[in-house]
């Protein structure tokens, strides 16, 4: 069975530190997807990223970056200068092949940057 | 550009009344979802439908029925609402449940209180 684990309840940052949210997954599967969600406080939530399992190469998109390591079942998003509009709920998602791609969402890390 | 759109965004029910929450997206998506936001919780799963036609139980779908009116349409009901049915919901449709190349895209959500 999938299962994702976002250790992180919550993190506390001021405006401009890098920091990084982790993302650990379970699954038997070899085909696979991971996503992260961005949910700010006006409650909506934003796609920001998907890897599927046969690619591991890391991605950046301005000050986001994504670190994949299938050697340690990890997927962890990290944000540079971090800003006061990065303040949100991030949610790390896995579906896979063996699971109908339903996805399965960890619980969140809420981020807070303070100015 | 509507999306996924949701009503009520409120609603406030007293123990035992019966509501539906309705669902519709103009994207011309084939697999649509309903998942409940809880407190620590992330998001849960309650049915979801593959396609037109169909319907499948969810992580938590006990207290819950579902229907898929059309390809855009797919209402959420409470038969009998219960204070542990308080909630955040939120629909979301994918173009199919197998592409995952492609996100979910997620209504506004709608926030419900049982009394």
């Amino acid at each position: 069975a999938q299962k994702v684990t976002q250790a992180q309840t919550e993190i506390s940052v001021v405006e401009k530190e890098d920091v990084t949210l982790d993302c650990v997954y379970e699954t038997r599967d070899t085909t696979y997807y991971l996503f992260w969600y961005k949910q700010p406080p006006s409650g909506e939530l934003v796609f920001l990223i998907r890897r599927n399992s046969f690619d591991e190469q890391n991605e950046i998109s301005g000050r986001y970056s994504w670190n994949f390591q299938k050697s340690t079942s990890s997927f962890n998003f990290t944000i540079t200068a971090s800003q006061v509009v990065d303040s949100a709920v991030y949610f790390c998602a896995l579906s896979e092949a063996g699971g109908s791609y339903i996805p399965t969402f960890g619980r969140g890390t809420s981020l807070i940057v303070h100015p | 550009n509507a999306g996924v759109t949701q009503t009520p965004k409120f609603q406030v029910l007293k123990t035992g009344q019966s509501m539906t929450l309705q669902c519709a997206q103009d994207m011309n998506h084939n697999s649509m979802y309903w998942y409940r936001q809880d407190p620590g919780m992330g998001l849960r799963l309650i049915y979801y439908s593959a396609s037109e036609g169909t319907t499948d139980k969810g992580e938590v779908p006990n207290g819950y029925n579902v229907s898929r009116l059309n390809k855009r349409e797919f209402s959420l009901r409470l038969e009998s609402a219960a204070p542990s049915q308080t909630s955040v919901y939120f629909c979301a449709s994918s173009v199919h449940r197998d592409s995952t190349n492609q996100p979910q895209h997620f209504g506004d959500g709608t926030r419900l209180s049982i009394l």
